[in-house]
């Protein structure tokens, strides 16, 4: 069965300083994707970054960057230079299957940041 | 290009009453998932649909049902509402091929009395 685990429930992180948000997965499928999600008091879902299961190298977006390491079965978010507008809950979540032919998505239960001006 | 957007946006009703929430894509977009979200329980997957088929169905009774329209726009619907559907309700579409890159709308906050 698929799961997710954020073990932080709540982390605080000082501004322009990186901070790494950890996330944990278990499936028994060679083929998933692993996504990273921001979501701010608004409550909008906010796409952040995405890993694929044979994917070579850590993927990166801007100042997101995931540290994936398949042995271990972990995915962390680490945010570099953090700013004030990261405040949010970020959601590590995972896909089964190949790219064409996705089974659904599984959330983590979130992790609130709070940065620290 | 406009976003995922979700309507009503608000909406309170009671027990046994029936809802139906709607979402409109990305222009181009052809996959939308609905998902629930409530404090306890997290985010929950409820449904996909691609090209107007259910493609994956999570683990929610039948009272909720979805469909898609030949336009890609897709409508959820709960009957016999209960206490325990007050959520944010919130619908992604995605490009095909591209189905991990999921853009959410707002959602529908859905209060049951």
């Amino acid at each position: 069965a698929q799961k997710i685990t954020q073990t932080q429930p709540g982390m605080f992180v000082q501004e322009k300083e990186a901070v790494t948000l950890d996330c944990t997965y278990d499936t028994s499928d060679p083929s998933y994707g692993l996504f990273w999600y921001k979501q701010p008091s608004s409550g909008e879902m906010i796409f952040l970054i995405y890993q694929g299961s044979y994917d070579q190298q850590n993927a990166t977006e801007g100042r997101y960057s995931l540290n994936f390491q398949k042995a271990r079965k972990s995915a962390n978010l680490v945010i570099s230079a953090s700013q004030l507008g990261d405040s949010a809950m970020y959601f590590c979540a995972m896909r089964e299957g190949r790219k064409t032919s996705y089974d659904k998505v599984i959330f983590g239960p979130g992790t609130s940041l709070s940065v620290i001006p | 290009k406009a976003g995922v957007t979700q309507t009503p946006r608000y909406l309170i009703k009671t027990r046994g009453q029936q809802v139906t929430l709607s979402c409109s894509p990305i222009s181009g977009h052809r996959s939308v998932s609905w998902y629930q979200q409530t404090p306890g329980q997290g985010l929950q997957f409820l449904f996909e649909y691609f090209s107007e088929t259910q493609r994956n169905k999570g683990n929610f009774p039948g009272r909720f049902s979805g469909r898609q329209f030949s336009n890609s726009r897709s409508e959820m619907n709960v009957s016999t509402l209960e206490l325990g559907d007050s959520a944010l309700y919130l619908c992604a579409s995605s490009f095909r091929g591209r189905e991990y890159e999921q853009y959410f709308g707002p959602g529908t906050r859905l209060t049951v009395t």
